[in-house]
């Protein structure tokens, strides 16, 4: 069965530093997501994006997050100077078109931010 | 972002046992409500996604029922069993995630 794929599976940086979390999205899916989960709460929607540009965002989502599909595979979510609030685990999810499609999520990045 | 809203928090349940969890989201500009199963160290896996008012959907021993006008979802598990323990989680729209149900079935 196709999947979305992260990497890496774990993350550690310095607070300050720049991350780069990488999703492959399952190949024919056209709807892409990034939510994240800090330890102990719920899972929180970050961005969703469509025909190569941001169709919804959160209010989490400031300028300090980006998201960028660089090659038409790959769908990266970069976090320019990481806090310590940061630290999560990150999922990224594909679907395809229609309103009753399913999303599909990776496994996730955990991002530790020290 | 959306008010969503989902109970219980937990439920523990014996083996056998049938349960069922709600979820409540505002009844204005409903999209489509997915519901979601996530075990620990997991990711989500998808279970349904409901788009019409009145739907009801099943997939062996889980099924679910929408109702868009009030603005709440059933999730129910017939018969539990040990592995259909996880956290049960509703997302309005496919991306505003309730806080989930944590279901624990005891053999």
């Amino acid at each position: 069965e196709p999947e979305v794929t992260q990497t890496p599976s774990h993350q550690v940086t310095q607070m300050g530093q720049e991350v780069i979390l990488r999703c492959v999205p399952i190949s024919n899916h056209l709807y892409f997501y990034w939510y994240r989960q800090i330890l102990g709460q719920k899972v929180e929607f970050l961005v969703s994006f469509y025909n190569n540009e941001i169709s919804e965002k959160s209010e989490i989502f400031d300028d300090q997050f980006s998201v960028e599909r660089p090659d038409g595979s790959n769908f990266t979510l970069k976090i320019r100077s990481t806090k310590l609030e940061d630290s999560a685990m990150y999922f990224c999810a594909s679907r395809g078109t229609g309103r009753g499609n399913i999303q599909y999520f990776g496994a996730g990045t955990r991002l530790s931010v020290l | 972002i959306l008010n969503v809203e989902q109970s219980p928090q937990s439920l523990h349940v014996q083996e056998g046992d049938s349960t069922n969890f709600t979820c409540s989201f505002p009844s204005s500009n409903f999209y489509a409500l997915h519901w979601y199963r996530w075990e620990t160290a997991k990711s989500p896996e998808a279970l349904f996604v409901m788009t019409l008012n009145g739907d009801e959907k099943k997939k062996g021993r889980i099924s679910a029922t929408l109702n868009t006008k009030e603005g709440y979802s059933y999730l129910y598990i017939k018969g539990s069993q040990p592995e259909d323990s996880a956290t049960y989680l509703c997302a309005p729209g496919g991306i505003y995630f309730g806080s989930g149900t944590k279901l624990n079935v005891k053999p």
